[in-house]
């Protein structure tokens, strides 16, 4: 069965630091990949995602992610937190055949400290 | 082009009242999706829908939830008889093509659905 792992239930940064939020995936073919931001009380807002090609995607705000097929991640990474990045980070994926919807891992909350 | 849009934005039912949750898909698609997000967790595909059929439900409950998405107007969930379990945040997407074809779904902002 596939699977979507974040390991990190909540990361806490200071800002202007680094950030990397990890994401596992379990399938048997290269899936599809997508980093989601959800803010308290709102709609989820797609950041970048992976269809083919180049292993290291951009997003917006400032973010990217990386599809490593040998371990199964695609961690999503930015150089330097912002405060306003603090929210709930959603890893999902995709299949090529077969199933019509997402899966989603569930979830890393991450904090930004001043 | 507005986006996917949801409301009630926040709703509140008593025990065994009826909830409808309604979901205006982006203009020129015609693929819906529903998922819930129970507090905690992440988002869990419920159900998806084309107009005027349901293409796949295996993630919708059993009992008591259905969904539709008419010829004319919203895709609409509907959920009988709620209970306390069923307080969560109800998200419509949608896309423009049938998923998977690597297609981006677009989500609406969500419907808070709270059972008193």
């Amino acid at each position: 069965a596939q699977s979507v792992t974040q390991p990190d239930i909540h990361i806490t940064v200071s800002e202007g630091a680094s950030l990397e939020l990890r994401c596992n995936y379990s399938y048997g073919a290269t899936p599809y990949l997508f980093w989601y931001v959800q803010s308290p009380g709102q709609g989820l807002q797609l950041l970048l995602k992976y269809f083919s090609g180049d292993t290291l995607v951009q997003g917006i705000k400032g973010f990217e992610a990386e599809f490593k097929r040998s371990q199964s991640s695609f961690n999503l990474r930015k150089p330097s937190v912002h405060w306003s990045d603090a929210a709930e980070y959603f890893c999902a994926v995709g299949l090529q055949t077969g199933a019509n919807n997402l899966f989603f891992g569930t979830g890393t909350r991450l904090t930004v400290i001043p | 082009n507005a986006g996917v849009m949801q409301n009630p934005r926040h709703l509140v039912r008593r025990r065994g009242q009826e909830a409808r949750l309604r979901c205006s898909p982006m203009k020129g698609h015609s693929h819906v999706y529903w998922y819930r997000q129970l507090p905690e967790e992440g988002l869990k595909f419920m159900v998806y829908l084309q107009k005027e059929n349901i293409i796949d439900e295996s993630g919708m409950p059993k009992e008591r939830f259905s969904a539709e998405f008419p010829k004319e107007g919203p895709s609409i969930l509907r959920i009988q008889q709620v209970v306390r379990g069923d307080s969560a945040a109800y998200f419509c997407a949608s896309s423009p093509r049938q998923q998977p074809s690597g297609n981006t779904i677009y989500f609406g902002e969500g419907s808070w659905l709270t059972v008193v």
